[in-house]
């Protein structure tokens, strides 16, 4: 079975500041990764996945992730946290062959600060 | 236009009613979700469905039941409400591909007294 953790269920950080969301991953088999971004009083929004090509993954808004199997992890950061950054952020995890099963994380709420 | 719509938005209800949850989709996709948002636990899958004829049961599907009406409709149904099915409600779409990008709907705040 395969499951994620997001260490932090809040993350604060300056405008301005990096952006580190946590994810580790357990997985049998290689799996696929993503990041969706939750706005207030929205559905989820994919930022970006890794289906086992490159390594670093670019996403929209300015954020990427390095799938890092060594470490089991799939972080996600951004180099400038902007106010309009402010959202709860999912990692999700599915299995090769398990089409279409994702698991959540718990959610990382970021809050960006002036 | 949005591409995955859901009714209603919001709806309150008491302790032993029906109530039905709706998910529409323009994306032709073949695949349909419907997942439960609980602060502190992310999203959970009740039922999914990979075509018309096919629905299937996900993590937490006691208390719901679902029907696909069409390629497109994909509805959730509490036949007798409980407190503890006070969430956020999901609907998402996929195509039939690998990578199984969701698209996601706007939710339905459910809430049952």
């Amino acid at each position: 079975a395969q499951s994620v953790t997001q260490l932090g269920s809040h993350v604060s950080v300056s405008e301005g500041a990096l952006v580190l969301l946590r994810c580790n991953y357990s997985s049998s088999v290689p799996p696929y990764l993503f990041w969706y971004v939750q706005y207030p009083n929205q559905g989820l929004q994919l930022l970006l996945k890794y289906t086992s090509a490159a390594t670093l993954v670019k996403g929209i808004n300015g954020f990427e992730a390095e799938f890092k199997k060594s470490e089991t992890s799939f972080h996600l950061t951004k180099p400038s946290a902007h106010m309009s950054d402010a959202a709860e952020y999912f990692c999700a995890v599915t299995l090769t062959g398990t089409a279409s099963k994702l698991t959540f994380g718990t959610g990382t709420r970021l809050q960006v600060t002036l | 236009d949005a591409d995955v719509t859901q009714t209603p938005r919001n709806r309150i209800t008491k302790t032993g009613k029906r109530i039905m949850l709706e998910c529409s989709q323009t994306k032709g996709h073949d695949r349909m979700y419907w997942y439960r948002q609980d602060p502190g636990l992310g999203l959970r899958l009740i039922y999914y469905s990979f075509d018309v004829k096919d629905i299937n049961k996900g993590e937490i599907s006691d208390g719901y039941s679902v029907s696909r009406q069409a390629q497109a409709k994909f509805s959730l149904s509490l036949e007798s409400a409980i407190p503890n099915q006070t969430a956020l409600y999901f609907c998402a779409t996929s195509t039939s591909g690998r990578y199984n990008e969701q698209f996601f709907g706007p939710g339905t705040r459910l809430t049952v007294l």
